[in-house]
């Protein structure tokens, strides 16, 4: 069954902390793995987005990284700021039809405090 | 910024009420979804579309209909709403029909109340 499970299910930090969210995931076949950042009642906006070739990629503050082999991501947040605070969703493509699929994590909320 | 976006922005209505919820991009998408949020959990498609005239039912079952009559707007309509309705409701759009690798553009969602 393809899923995708994101821990923590929470994270509070301070601000100027740095942070790590994990991502795993059983999709296959994988096409490409992305992070979304969603604020208290907004959409998803993209962070990154990466394919079974590249293992890292940043977004000015945050930096995603990707193991095609043990599918696994992890996106960190360097110099935590107050608007970090956000759900980070995990979201990965397949590529099992023409058109794709994707599948959706359920989110880390992570919540900064000054 | 995303040029997409959904009216209204939070609705609140009574069981047996009739609603529609409107989207609408600027961009030219061809490609237009359907998410249903709850707290805490993972976004389930329940509709989109390839362009006009094409509607098809997402992952998760819903009791609502959508349309396509223009790119532009993809509203979803529910005929007779019930409490099991209350969610976020999120619309999407890409540019291209395989969401391999398009990026997803979203609006700010309508947070429904079915009372």
């Amino acid at each position: 069954k393809n899923q995708v499970e994101q821990s923590p299910q929470s994270l509070i930090i301070l601000e100027g902390k740095n942070c790590t969210l994990q991502c795993n995931y059983t999709v296959s076949p994988f096409s490409n793995l992305r992070w979304y950042k969603q604020d208290t009642g907004r959409g998803p906006v993209s962070l990154t987005i990466m394919t079974f070739s590249e293992n890292t990629k940043s977004n000015g503050r945050y930096t995603a990284t990707l193991d095609a082999d043990t599918k696994q991501s992890s996106l960190h947040i360097t110099a935590s700021q107050l608007s970090d605070s956000a759900s980070y969703i995990c979201v990965v493509a397949d590529r099992g039809s023409t058109l794709g699929r994707l599948y959706f994590g359920r989110g880390t909320q992570l919540t900064v405090w000054p | 910024e995303a040029d997409i976006y959904q009216t209204p922005r939070y609705l609140v209505i009574g069981t047996g009420k009739k609603i529609t919820l409107e989207c609408s991009q600027t961009m030219g998408h061809d490609k237009m979804y359907w998410y249903q949020q709850d707290p805490g959990m993972e976004l389930h498609l329940i509709h989109y579309s390839y362009g006009v005239n094409s509607t098809e039912k997402g992952d998760l079952s819903s009791e609502s209909t959508v349309s396509r009559i223009r790119t532009e707007h993809f509203p979803l309509t529910l005929e007779s709403a019930r409490p099991s309705h209350t969610s976020q409701y999120l619309c999407a759009s890409s540019r291209s029909l395989s969401v391999t690798n398009e990026k997803l553009f979203f609006g700010s969602g309508t947070q429904l109340s079915v009372l």
